[in-house]
């Protein structure tokens, strides 16, 4: 089946530092990926969505200097959480999906913790 | 832009019993109705979904029902097992796919 890599599992960094997560579809195509953030206890909100070669379209409420969000390839997204502020301490999960309406596979998930 | 409500938030229900989670959405241009599991710690897993096209689904104990007319759906889990205990979420897309708020199902033996 469809794999999505996504990495690190987890980081600690201090406010102020910027942290990149990878985002990886193994063995398919990802002409879409979908970056969420989780926090405890809480549903999966929609931060952005990244097309491969073009920008990616960022919810209402998430700054996109902020996320940096980059989709290079067909199989590599990655997100930049830039000056990190305790308050981006979450969980951060992407996702991927070779065609529209077809199944969305996600990456384990990046546990970010900001000091 | 989509909102998708769900219920209950929790539900607690005897072994064997049936456990039925129910969502409605609100664009009626989505297409792809998804349910995802998520164990503590770990990421979604899909568990059965279906497209408008379809009124019903089923995989052994579990089954989704969609009415479009209303715009909801639900999920039924039949002889639920200690095991079938996490968080449920639906989901509803019609251009992004967009989650409900989670249900956390507890079976207890």
């Amino acid at each position: 089946g469809a794999v999505v890599s996504q990495h690190p599992s987890w980081v600690i960094c201090k406010s102020g530092t910027s942290v990149k997560i990878e985002c990886r579809s193994l063995d398919f195509q990802a002409t879409t990926m979908f970056w969420y953030r989780q926090f405890p206890k809480q549903s999966l909100m929609l931060m952005a969505t990244s097309n491969e070669g073009s920008k990616a379209t960022y919810e209402q409420g998430v700054e996109k200097d902020k996320f940096l969000i980059n989709h290079a390839s067909l199989t590599l997204s990655t997100l930049t959480v830039t000056s990190a502020h305790p308050e981006d301490s979450s969980f951060y999960i992407c996702s991927a999906r070779d065609l529209r309406y077809s199944p969305l596979h996600f990456g384990n998930g990046t546990r970010l913790t900001v000091t | 832009g989509e909102n998708v409500e769900q219920h209950p938030s929790t539900l607690s229900v005897q072994e064997g019993d049936s456990a039925v989670i129910k969502c409605t959405y609100s664009d009626s241009a989505s297409n792809y109705f998804p349910w995802y599991k998520q164990e503590l710690g770990k990421r979604p897993q899909l568990i059965i979904d279906i497209r408008s096209n379809v009124g019903e689904k089923k995989d052994q104990r579990i089954a989704v029902t969609l009415n479009k007319t209303a715009k909801h759906f639900s999920l039924h889990i039949t002889e639920t097992q200690p095991e079938d205990s996490a968080v449920y979420f639906c989901a509803a897309e019609a251009d992004k796919l967009i989650f409900g708020t989670g249900t956390r199902l507890q079976v207890f033996p």
